[in-house]
């Protein structure tokens, strides 16, 4: 059985501050991982995918990967308000089309 | 514009009456999905298809059917509602192999 393990939360930091979600997975051949944000009653939306070991950055997100430990994250720097939402992280092996997600951390930005 | 459509949104039903969710994508996505969410529970996937004519069972089948007669399409069926199918449900498709999902804005479901 394949499982993704997030803290659900929630997760509250200061405006301003890095915000830092954590996702482990038991599946020691997954090979895709993608985080996806989801608004409160809103659809989960894509935000990163990252492939291979070590840090990906797209703007104020950074997804970090290590294989080796099975883990996942992603920070958010100078977090804002309106990154308040539920992070879902989600893993994929090679041979299955099927990600499989974790139950989501809910992250609070107080201002 | 690249989107999922799912119809209706929101739907009161009643326990027993059949009803279909629609969900339409744009993108000539292979892969197509159906997810409910539940409150701690997270996304469970209902079915999947890869292709046309070709569909699976996810985590959590049981009272559900669906089909795959168009690339574009992949409609939920409840043949026989009942209360614990009240739920958030999401459509969601993606290029072949990829994992990248889009998702519809969701339907949400109840039965009465």
């Amino acid at each position: 059985q394949k499982e993704v393990e997030q803290n659900s939360g929630p997760l509250s930091v200061p405006e301003g501050a890095i915000a830092s979600l954590n996702c482990t997975y038991s599946d020691r051949v997954s090979q895709s991982f993608f985080w996806y944000r989801q608004y409160s009653g809103k659809s989960p939306e894509l935000i990163m995918s990252i492939y291979s070991n070590g840090d990906k950055e797209d703007g104020r997100f950074t997804a970090q990967l290590n294989k080796a430990s099975q883990y996942v994250s992603l920070l958010i720097r100078d977090s804002q308000p309106s990154d308040s939402a539920t992070y879902l992280c989600a893993v994929k092996t090679g041979g299955s089309y099927i990600p499989t997600f974790g139950r989501g951390t809910s992250l609070i930005v107080h201002p | 514009e690249a989107q999922v459509t799912q119809n209706p949104r929101y739907l009161i039903t009643v326990t027993g009456k059949k009803l279909t969710v629609t969900c339409s994508q744009n993108m000539n996505h292979e892969y197509m999905s159906w997810y409910r969410q539940d409150p701690g529970l997270g996304l469970r996937q209902i079915y999947y298809s890869m292709n046309v004519e070709v569909t699976d069972k996810g985590d959590v089948p049981e009272g559900y059917k669906v089909s795959r007669k168009e690339k574009r399409n992949f409609p939920l069926i409840l043949e026989s509602p009942s209360p614990n199918q009240t739920s958030l449900y999401f459509c969601a498709s993606s290029p072949m192999n990829t994992g990248e999902l889009f998702f519809g804005e969701g339907s949400r479901l109840t039965v009465l």
